[in-house]
């Protein structure tokens, strides 16, 4: 079974420039989740879909999005970038989205520099 | 409020040798997931082991084992054995019913030849 995938795995932009990183889940899981890593913030989560809506979300500005399609596949896009965006952008996969015993899959990471 | 945390921020470990790596968590529900996830510099991060909080016996894959102490809060995860591939950063994360997935700050965990 193949893994979760994130495409491009490796960006660079410019600041004010906007940015869109794609997430293709395991087969069958319904849920994806996308964190923000940074040596200074450490793993910091975004947000959450299950079934196209939005579960769960964290603590970032509007500059952050995200939705999900119907087959899983899921964006996120941040516009109008700033030097702190600069971060690798963790995609995870789970099969129901919810509940104790959920196992987030994680996929190889896009990392995005902002100049 | 859930939280998790470890306290160890770095470890060096000799080859061979088993690690523990600390941590404890903090909720009110009865219910909920504690997770393990190894993160090598290449930055995927792998999911190692699983273990629920209904679970009667500490959980077991391969070299990797959890030391669950409910009354505690703690989920140490044990290493036997370690191999130089080991050498990566290790998170432990919490899941309560439908919330969020929290993770704590990790431990960079070194071995040494």
């Amino acid at each position: 079974k193949a893994g979760v995938t994130q495409t491009p795995r490796y960006l660079i932009k410019t600041r004010g420039q906007q940015v869109t990183l794609s997430c293709s889940p395991i087969s069958g899981h319904r849920s994806v989740s996308w964190y923000q890593q940074t040596p200074g913030q450490g793993l910091q989560f975004l947000f959450e879909y299950f079934s196209e809506t939005q579960r769960n979300k964290g603590n970032f500005p509007g500059r952050f999005s995200g939705r999900q399609f119907s087959n899983s596949r899921s964006e996120m896009n941040v516009s109008t970038l700033e030097l702190g965006d600069s971060a690798l952008y963790l995609c995870a996969s789970s099969l129901r989205g919810g509940g104790p015993t959920d196992t987030q899959y994680f996929g190889p990471g896009t990392r995005l520099t902002v100049l | 409020a859930q939280k998790i945390t470890q306290t160890q921020p770095g470890m060096f470990v000799q080859e061979k040798e088993a690690v523990t790596l600390d941590c404890t968590y903090d909720t009110s529900d009865p219910s909920y997931g504690l997770f393990w996830y190894k993160q090598p510099s290449s930055g995927e991060m792998i999911f190692l082991i699983y273990q629920g909080s209904y679970d009667q016996q500490n959980a077991t894959e391969g070299r990797y084992s959890l030391n669950f102490q409910k009354a505690r809060k703690s989920a140490n995860l044990v290493i036997s054995a370690s191999q130089l591939g080991d050498s990566a950063m290790y998170f432990c994360a919490m899941r309560v019913r439908d919330d969020k997935i929290i993770f704590g700050k990790g431990t960079r965990l070194h071995i040494l030849p």
